[in-house]
């Protein structure tokens, strides 16, 4: 069975700060998905980034950076020069090839709160 | 292009009634999901919908059911509310054109925030 584990409950930091989000995740399949997808108070699940099982590079779009390891099991998010509109729960998200359909298993989240 | 939109966006029932949620995917996006979230549970899958049929189920009583018409919209029910049935419930679209659709993101719609009183 798919898990994603999502061990920070909360981070708190002061802006520009820089912070990382861990993401632990387990399946037997061979290939499969991971997403990370950010929540802010209003509810709204805003997808953030994409990657396969299969394509290992990791990747920096602004203040974002993901760092894949099949090694470890690990998909981890950074956020550079955290800002206060970073504050959001966040979260992990896998979804296996086989089994079909197109079911997330999501972690708990982590709650990011970012103070001036 | 227009997001996912659900509606309504806050609903307060009682014990023992029935509720419909509705939801919009993306034009062109023919896979609908549906989420429950809570504080306790987290986001759990509820039900995909494809082309009109249920394609996967997670692991819920028969209360909620759903169904998407030929539109691509979708509708969940849940009968005989319970109080623990109060969550926000996320309905994601995203296009697939059938299998293999789990490389493809989905998008989600702001939720409905249910209350059973």
């Amino acid at each position: 069975a798919q898990k994603v584990t999502q061990a920070q409950t909360e981070i708190s930091v002061v802006e520009k700060e820089d912070v990382t989000l861990d993401c632990v995740y387990e399946t037997r399949d061979t290939t499969y998905y991971l997403f990370w997808y950010k929540q802010p108070p209003s509810g709204e699940l805003v997808f953030l980034i994409r990657r396969n099982s299969f394509d290992e590079q990791n990747e920096i779009s602004g203040r974002y950076s993901w760092n894949f390891q099949k090694s470890t099991s690990s998909f981890n998010f950074t956020i550079t020069a955290s800002q206060v509109v970073d504050s959001a729960v966040y979260f992990c998200a896998l979804s296996e090839e086989a089994g079909g359909g197109n079911k997330l298993t999501f972690g708990t989240g982590t709650q990011l709160k970012v103070e001036l | 292009k227009a997001g996912v939109t659900q509606t309504p966006r806050y609903l307060i029932k009682t014990r023992g009634q029935q509720v419909t949620l509705s939801c919009s995917p993306i034009s062109g996006h023919r896979s609908v999901s549906w989420y429950q979230q809570t504080p306790g549970q987290g986001l759990q899958f509820l039900f995909e919908y494809f082309s009109e049929t249920q394609r996967n189920k997670g692991n819920f009583p028969g209360r909620f059911s759903g169904r998407q018409f030929s539109n691509s919209r979708s509708e969940m029910n849940v009968s005989t509310l319970e109080l623990g049935d109060s969550a926000l419930y996320l309905c994601a679209s995203k296009r697939t054109t059938g299998t293999g659709g789990q490389r493809e993101t989905q998008y989600f719609g702001p939720g409905t925030r249910l209350l059973v009183l």
